[in-house]
């Protein structure tokens, strides 16, 4: 069975201090490992698709990374903005109708 | 571009009670996804929807069911409600995949759904 676990659950930081976000996986046939950022009360927005182990993907303060047991989500100093739950899934499988599976997510607080 | 979208936004129902949650796709998208989110827990998987068929169902019992209409919009049904049942319940969109890439889905705002 897929699984995901994401580590820590809660991570406080000050403004500026940079920290990343594991994300360790066990999957079947690996398709794609994704991010995404939840605010409160919303829906996931889509942050990163990686594949390949060594591949890496940047966007602003974020770059996801992958292994081929984990992945990670550096963040680069930080602002109180990207305070959210950050979530990690992955998606197996050979045929066209991929479902995810998500791990719990790790809650981001970044202090001023 | 719109994307995903989500009616209603908040529902609060009483147990053994039925609901209808209903989902539009990003433009250009085929298939759709549902998934429920209990507070604190990741998204889990319903089902999954193209050319009006469920095509993937997750761990959930026969009260959860589904339709997908010509325009590639999606309902989720859910009979005979229990308190478990309260939760933020999402639709997600994607084009379908071809067999051996990624398929990014992007989600709505969801449904917060409370039982009473």
């Amino acid at each position: 069975e897929d699984q995901v676990t994401q580590s820590p659950e809660a991570l406080r930081l000050q403004e500026g201090e940079s920290s990343s976000l594991n994300c360790s996986y066990t999957v079947s046939g690996l398709r794609g490992l994704f991010w995404y950022r939840q605010d409160p009360g919303k829906g996931p927005e889509f942050l990163f698709t990686l594949y390949s182990a060594g591949e890496e993907k940047e966007k602003e303060r974020l770059k996801a990374t992958l292994t081929k047991k984990e992945s990670f989500l550096h963040i680069t100093a930080p602002k109180p903005e990207d305070s959210a739950t950050y979530l990690c899934a992955v998606q197996a499988g050979n045929t066209g109708f991929q479902k995810l599976v998500f791990g719990t997510g790790t809650r981001l607080l970044v202090s001023p | 571009d719109a994307g995903v979208t989500q009616s209603p936004t908040h529902l609060i129902k009483t147990r053994g009670q039925q609901v209808t949650l209903r989902c539009s796709p990003k433009s250009g998208h085929d298939t759709v996804s549902w998934y429920q989110q209990a507070l604190g827990q990741g998204p889990q998987f319903i089902f999954q929807y193209y050319e009006e068929e469920e095509r993937q169902r997750g761990n959930f019992p026969d009260r959860f069911s589904g339709h997908q209409f010509p325009n590639y919009s999606s309902e989720l049904n859910v009979n005979a409600l229990l308190l478990g049942d309260s939760a933020l319940y999402l639709c997600a969109s994607t084009r379908r995949g071809v067999a051996g890439g990624p398929n990014e889905q992007f989600f709505g705002p969801g449904t917060r759904l409370t039982v009473l």
